[in-house]
């Protein structure tokens, strides 16, 4: 069980660049969600999703999108990545109804110049 | 809406102190209260979680209990260890949602031999 993972691990992006950071998990959870944590400002959740073909906008959506094609994987996008999204990004999933822990990925460390 | 607040770091105690951590919270309704851990370069790990008022969750030696009261969360452990040094979230999710949480700045701990 590999449990939560993020690809990439870093990356340094140009302001204007895109890209997208992938997180997959392997417990068959329902709900998946990404945060970002600066520094002061503990984690904040950007997007959520609660199944498949599913997704909810948490509170700093601005500026990223998101989709839930397969159950397993939730993708996060930065269409014109600004410095202001320098941050680290975690995902976490969740199993639906009763056990309210969420699993958390090690996270994707992002530079934008 | 659901906040959190939790005290400022870094804490900073030698080893075999006796370690608390404040957390407060505001929030409709019952929430379920986690606290997590995160050790450098790392994910998030739940440390410890209580569903309902007078509830005490425990782990590793560490303890807190949901005082609806005070609305308060604080996290103790009797003595603490180098090994325990890492940044503590304090957190609640509200049970009704989609379990979104919603997090503490975090204290970060710094055990010295």
């Amino acid at each position: 069980n590999a449990g939560v993972t993020q690809t990439p691990k870093f990356r340094v992006l140009k302001t204007g660049q895109s890209m997208t950071l992938l997180c997959a998990q392997d417990m068959n959870h329902e709900y998946m969600y990404w945060y970002r944590q600066d520094p002061g400002m503990g984690l904040r959740l950007i997007h959520y999703s609660v199944g498949e073909g599913t997704t909810a906008k948490g509170e700093v959506p601005d500026g990223y999108n998101v989709s839930r094609l397969k159950k397993q994987n939730f993708l996060l996008g930065l269409e014109s990545a600004a410095p202001s999204q320098t941050s680290v990004y975690f995902c976490a999933s969740k199993k639906r109804g009763g056990e309210e822990t969420q699993y958390f990925g090690p996270g994707t460390r992002l530079l934008v110049l | 809406g659901d906040s959190v607040t939790q005290m400022e770091g870094p804490v900073t105690l030698s080893e075999e102190a006796f370690l608390t951590i404040n957390c407060t919270y505001t929030a409709t309704g019952y929430p379920s209260l986690f606290w997590y851990v995160q050790y450098p370069g790392e994910g998030l790990q739940l440390l410890l979680k209580a569903t309902k008022a007078d509830d005490k969750g425990s782990n590793k030696g560490f303890e807190a209990t949901y005082r609806k009261e005070t609305t308060s969360f604080h996290l103790e452990k009797g003595s603490v260890q180098v090994s325990d040094s890492a940044v503590y979230f304090c957190a609640l999710s509200d049970p009704t949602g989609y379990s979104t949480l919603t997090f503490g700045k975090g204290t970060m701990l710094l055990v010295s031999p």
